[in-house]
């Protein structure tokens, strides 16, 4: 079926460090979406991206969408103790309103 | 402004019985999505909302429901719990389906 492959699946970086995670697919997406969720909350939506190319910066943050339409990357730049919890990518089908989702990349950071 | 609702925050419920569980989105927003969140299988799409039609559909049985009132909120119904249906269940909502969802806190469910 369609899916995202997001990978890390998990991350162990030491405070300060970079970060940087991925999604491909077979598909072609029109959108792409990177979202963080922590312990007991919803998704949170950090980035979002709607040409193929685009480069977009959210603070630390950096996504990009890949040329071919069916990657995208994000990178964290001088990791803090905050950025840990789970981060999501998603793609959104051309023609269609249906958003799927990566299984997610687990970020833990050491002190 | 209020974010996404979702009622109750916490749910047991017993193998059999069915289970209702309530969204309200963003003030404006026309669009809800459902969404069921597992350790295994992360988060997979139920259905989506708009303006009262539901305009996708996932691949869950069909003891998974929803609809849409037409002040935008939006419930979805499980009959027939099973073990496997112990999930957390998160609601999103847009303005348009072209932006990126909001989601809310979500809705624990265990079935014992």
């Amino acid at each position: 079926g369609q899916q995202l492959n997001q990978s890390p699946q998990s991350m162990f970086i030491q405070e300060g460090e970079d970060v940087s995670m991925n999604c491909t697919s077979s598909s072609i997406f029109n959108t792409w979406l990177w979202y963080k969720q922590e312990p007991g909350e919803g998704p949170v939506l950090l980035i979002a991206l709607y040409k193929a190319g685009e480069l977009t910066s959210n603070g630390r943050l950096t996504a990009q969408f890949g040329i071919t339409r069916k990657d995208s990357f994000l990178n964290i730049s001088a990791s803090i103790p905050s950025d840990v919890g789970i981060y999501f990518c998603a793609g959104r089908f051309p023609g269609s309103d249906k958003i799927i989702f990566g299984k997610g990349t687990r970020l833990h950071i050491l002190p | 402004k209020a974010g996404v609702t979702q009622t109750p925050r916490y749910l047991i419920k017993t193998r059999g019985q069915q289970v209702t569980l309530s969204c309200s989105p963003i003030s404006g927003h026309r669009s809800v999505s459902w969404y069921q969140q597992t350790p295994g299988q992360g988060l997979q799409f139920l259905f989506e909302y708009f303006s009262e039609t539901q305009r996708n559909k996932g691949n869950f049985p069909g003891r998974f429901s929803g609809r849409q009132f037409s002040n935008s909120r939006s419930e979805m119904n499980v009959s027939t719990l099973e073990l496997g249906d112990s999930a957390l269940y998160l609601c999103a909502s847009s303005i348009l389906t072209e932006d990126g969802y909001t989601f809310g806190s979500g809705t624990r469910l265990t079935v014992v």
